[in-house]
């Protein structure tokens, strides 16, 4: 089976710097995945990590420890519209995820 | 389509009613998956096709829970004498080889409420 650990909620200012941890304990690894996903609305998806270390992409970055079962979200630069909730997967060598319970971050001005 | 389409967006129905819920993924797509999602949980698995085959139904939680893709395109998830604790948003998601390497693209859900 699986376990996947994040904090339930986050709050950060307008553009500060967030991060959102991520630990998982799994059976079978083929990558770790972060969503978006805004209230009422279908998950989008924001990064894939398979390998350690840090991908980054626009003001958002995703970093993989496999040996420490631990991944990251760093949200820079921070907009009113990042307000949502950040879900953690893990997915297995066909495309099945299994989710973390999500990250609510909510951004004050 | 341009994206993942579902079908209704909203269901009220009673307890013990049967209830079908339809997915029509993005054209081309051959992973299909069928995920639910309670308020303030993340997405729970519940089933995969790979074309027309159920290649892992392991999260469907009991017997009154079935999906089928007769055609490798459109899904349906179809529940037997609901119950109160099925009300949950039911997600449709797809993507191109189910190669677990990409992305899943997710519908905006049915939301689905038993009374």
């Amino acid at each position: 089976g699986q376990n996947i650990d994040q904090p339930t909620e986050m709050t950060a200012t307008e553009g500060a710097i967030v991060q959102i941890n991520c630990t998982y304990q799994t059976s079978g690894f083929n990558g770790l995945f972060w969503y978006q996903q805004h209230a009422g609305e279908a998950p989008t998806f924001l990064s894939y990590n398979v390998l350690d270390g840090l991908e980054e992409k626009g003001r958002f970055s995703s970093f993989l420890s496999r040996s420490k079962g631990y991944s990251y979200l760093l949200l820079k630069e921070l907009q009113m519209k990042d307000s949502a909730s950040y879900l953690c997967a893990v997915g297995n060598s066909w495309g099945k995820l299994q989710f973390g319970a999500g990250t609510q971050v909510v951004v004050t001005p | 389509g341009a994206g993942v389409s579902q079908t209704p967006s909203n269901k009220v129905t009673e307890k013990g009613k049967y209830v079908e819920l339809r997915c029509d993924p993005i054209s081309g797509h051959t992973a299909l998956y069928w995920y639910r999602q309670s308020l303030g949980q993340g997405p729970e698995f519940l089933i995969y096709f790979q074309g027309t085959g159920a290649a892992d139904d392991s999260g469907l939680p009991n017997d009154r829970f079935f999906a089928v893709r007769p055609e490798g395109s459109v899904s349906t998830l179809k529940i037997q004498r609901t119950e109160r604790g099925d009300s949950a948003v039911y997600l449709c998601a797809s993507s191109l080889e189910g190669a677990g390497t990409g992305e899943l693209f997710f519908g905006e859900g049915s939301r689905l409420t038993v009374l």
